[in-house]
């Protein structure tokens, strides 16, 4: 079966303090993804990164940085974090193909991110 | 722009069968996806269809029409483990993934 563990179930931080979430996945993904996820909207990207040392920005990528060192792990990072930024954070990976049918993305549980 | 569109909430009765609705106007499709998320947990898949027509998994089953950029997730026999969150993704021509808000589907005993 698929992990895709993540560092944290809740965490509560203040206005301006850095934020690191951290991300592992068990199945030699090469592709993974940050999401958040508020209440009436879809799963907005973030950021995702298609291998090691390398990523994109998604829809939303301000405010946030990420990191990829290593295959299985992928940091997302606030470097100043601000109450607008209280949200669901899911992380995702899955394999790099071009078949259509192997694109499905495994998740991970959330890290429920309270800025006070 | 791109959207997808499905109802916030839906309910119905353990036993019964439910119909929830997912269309779509992306730039690009290459295949439409529906997860399960249950609450305070992680999205697990549920199907991909990139081919019109029906596809039956089950008690689930998930119907596609690309020329009317729709589709549905048919769940049958309700059980109270199927309140969830469902949600409805296309994969567009960049090969992301465009999400609708999901539906909250509500089962009554």
């Amino acid at each position: 079966d698929v992990k895709v563990t993540q560092s944290s179930r809740y965490l509560v931080k203040r206005t301006g303090e850095k934020v690191f979430l951290e991300c592992v996945q068990d199945m030699d993904h090469e592709n993974m993804f940050w999401y958040r996820q508020d209440p009436g909207l879809g799963l907005r990207l973030i950021y995702f990164s298609y291998d090691v040392k390398m990523k994109e920005k998604g829809d939303i990528p301000e405010g946030y940085s990420v990191s990829r060192e290593k295959k299985e792990r992928f940091s997302l990072i606030l470097e100043s974090a601000s109450t607008n930024q209280t949200s669901m954070y899911l992380c995702a990976s899955k394999f790099r193909t071009s078949d259509l049918w192997s694109n499905e993305q495994f998740f991970g549980p959330g890290t429920r991110l309270t800025v006070l | 722009g791109q959207n997808i569109d499905q109802p916030t909430e839906m309910t119905a009765t353990e036993g019964a069968i439910v119909q929830i609705n997912c269309t779509y106007q992306t730039s690009g499709f290459n295949g439409l996806f529906w997860y399960q998320q249950h609450a305070g947990e992680a999205p697990t898949f549920l199907s991909y269809d990139v081919l019109d027509g029906l596809e039956e998994k089950g008690r689930f089953s998930s119907f596609l029409s690309r020329s009317k950029g729709y589709s549905y997730l048919l769940l049958k026999e309700l059980q109270m483990k199927d309140s969830a969150s469902y949600l409805c993704a296309v994969m567009d021509s960049n090969y992301q993934l465009i999400w609708g808000a999901g539906t909250k589907l509500i089962i009554k005993p």
